[in-house]
């Protein structure tokens, strides 16, 4: 049963315009929550995460908002540029504090229209 | 640059044969893990280890395995392979306790195709 759901695989966007990718959650013990980023033919990196007493981190374009009540997390990127067309997944700590690895959403493809 | 290096970056292997995926990390993470990427399935977790001597089992640990004889290497096995291990495999490492964001850190991934 996949604790972290990404129900968009792909996602496109005009250059400039907003992008919010949305992830759901099932485990309302998670302690924080990861946002990666992978471009085709390289390994998944880090983007930004949040913990799971806040609502919201903000880093530059990136802006990650938690509702625990709906157990929801989105990702906006504003304004959207062409390198941000990836694959991003959402993820969460396994069982164990996250020591035993994360569990990761099936990711969504974002398209960034010129 | 320091980091994870993987080899080989792709492979294409006969079904039955063995083979060994390696991985190697220069950055003292005393964790590390194995993920296989395949098309609308996401990052799936294989096998991990949180510390040298010591592994555990995933999401989808059948027809692999895994040692962890120092910090620096982990290696992954497919003893006879199968095609539906066709897929992208990544290593990735972190440092535990968990110092801040608790992230992993990434290989570039090793293609492995299985005829």
């Amino acid at each position: 049963d996949q604790q972290v759901k990404q129900n968009s695989p792909s996602l496109s966007v005009q250059e400039g315009r907003i992008s919010i990718l949305n992830c759901d959650y099932t485990n309302s013990m998670f302690d924080y929550f990861l946002w990666y980023k992978k471009y085709p033919a390289e390994g998944p990196t880090f983007l930004i995460s949040i913990s799971s007493i806040k609502d919201k981190n903000e880093d530059g374009r990136f802006t990650v908002f938690l509702n625990k009540s709906a157990k929801h997390l989105s990702l906006h990127i504003v304004p959207s540029q062409p390198g941000d067309s990836a694959v991003y997944f959402c993820a969460a700590p396994r069982p164990g504090g996250g020591a035993d690895g994360l569990t990761f959403g099936k990711g969504t493809h974002l398209i960034i229209q010129p | 640059i320091a980091g994870i290096t993987q080899a080989p970056t792709s492979q294409i292997l006969a079904a039955g044969r063995r083979m060994t995926l390696r991985c190697t990390q220069d950055m003292r993470h005393n964790a590390m893990y194995w993920y296989r990427q395949d098309l609308g399935l996401g990052l799936r977790l294989i096998h991990y280890s949180n510390t040298a001597g010591t592994t555990g089992k995933g999401e989808v640990p059948d027809g692999y395995s895994v040692s962890r004889a120092n910090t620096d290497d982990f290696p992954l096995t497919l003893a006879s392979a199968v095609p539906s291990q066709t897929s992208v495999y990544f290593c990735a490492s972190s440092d535990l306790p968990h110092q801040g964001t608790g992230e992993l850190f990434f290989g570039e991934g090793s293609r492995l195709t299985v005829l």
